[in-house]
């Protein structure tokens, strides 16, 4: 299986600071997920990144959030101001198929945030 | 718009006995279909998916999922539990493309010897 990286495996952050969580991706492909669960709940869809622009994000994904992709090969995505409904599992995935035709999606261990 | 169920929140088996976790879908279009599991405090694996062909995919560790057009399902099946199996079970949908996945709320299975 493709392997997808996440940095940290677990933050733990006080309410109203910044956060951000690092992935790294399949290597050249120019698609990318960002999903969250809340402890207990279904995994649900933030936003996705094609080509260094967002192409499409959910209702959660509001404007204290962003992704970036800073360099060549990380994607982050940054929470402004967490709030304590921020605290969930954070994943990234990564699609294979060709560069720009996403198929099947590989995701990464996570990032478990936990917000004080 | 797209969903998943999967009616059955917890289901507990004995171990070597047989599974079937059920996932019913809504979608206007022949979906792409998975399944993902996730142990306690570890991300999604990928069991096993459904493009195109024949209905009956195989996956890793012995499972198998058979799509039903007709009853809009993508159940996952095992002949013989591992303890090992102990987990939560995701079933999603997706269209082919660039679009995100929907998950359902997923299944935990408890394994008991």
């Amino acid at each position: 299986e493709p392997e997808v990286t996440q940095t940290p495996s677990h933050q733990v952050t006080q309410m109203g600071q910044e956060v951000i969580l690092r992935c790294v991706p399949i290597s050249n492909h120019l698609y990318f997920y960002w999903y969250r669960q809340i402890l207990g709940q279904k995994v649900e869809f933030l936003v996705s990144f094609y080509n260094n622009e967002i192409s499409e994000k959910s209702e959660i994904f509001d404007d204290q959030f962003s992704v970036e992709r800073p360099d060549g090969s990380n994607f982050t995505l940054k929470i402004r101001s967490t709030k304590l409904e921020d605290s969930a599992m954070y994943f990234c995935a990564s699609p294979t198929g060709s560069r720009s035709w996403a198929d099947t999606q590989y995701f990464g261990p996570g990032t478990r945030l936990t917000v004080l | 718009a797209q969903s998943v169920t999967q009616p059955d929140i917890h289901i507990t088996v004995s171990e070597g006995a047989s599974l079937e976790l059920r996932c019913n879908y809504s979608y206007g279009a022949t979906p792409y279909l998975f399944w993902y599991v996730q142990s306690p405090g570890q991300g999604l694996q990928l069991l096993l998916k459904y493009f195109s062909g024949d209905t009956l995919v195989q996956g890793i560790k012995g499972f198998e999922a058979e799509f039903k057009r007709s009853q809009s399902s993508f159940n996952l099946r095992k002949p013989s539990v591992h303890w090992s199996d102990a987990a939560e079970y995701f079933c999603a949908v997706g269209p082919r493309g660039n679009t995100p996945l929907v998950f359902g709320k997923g299944t935990r299975l408890s394994v008991i010897a």
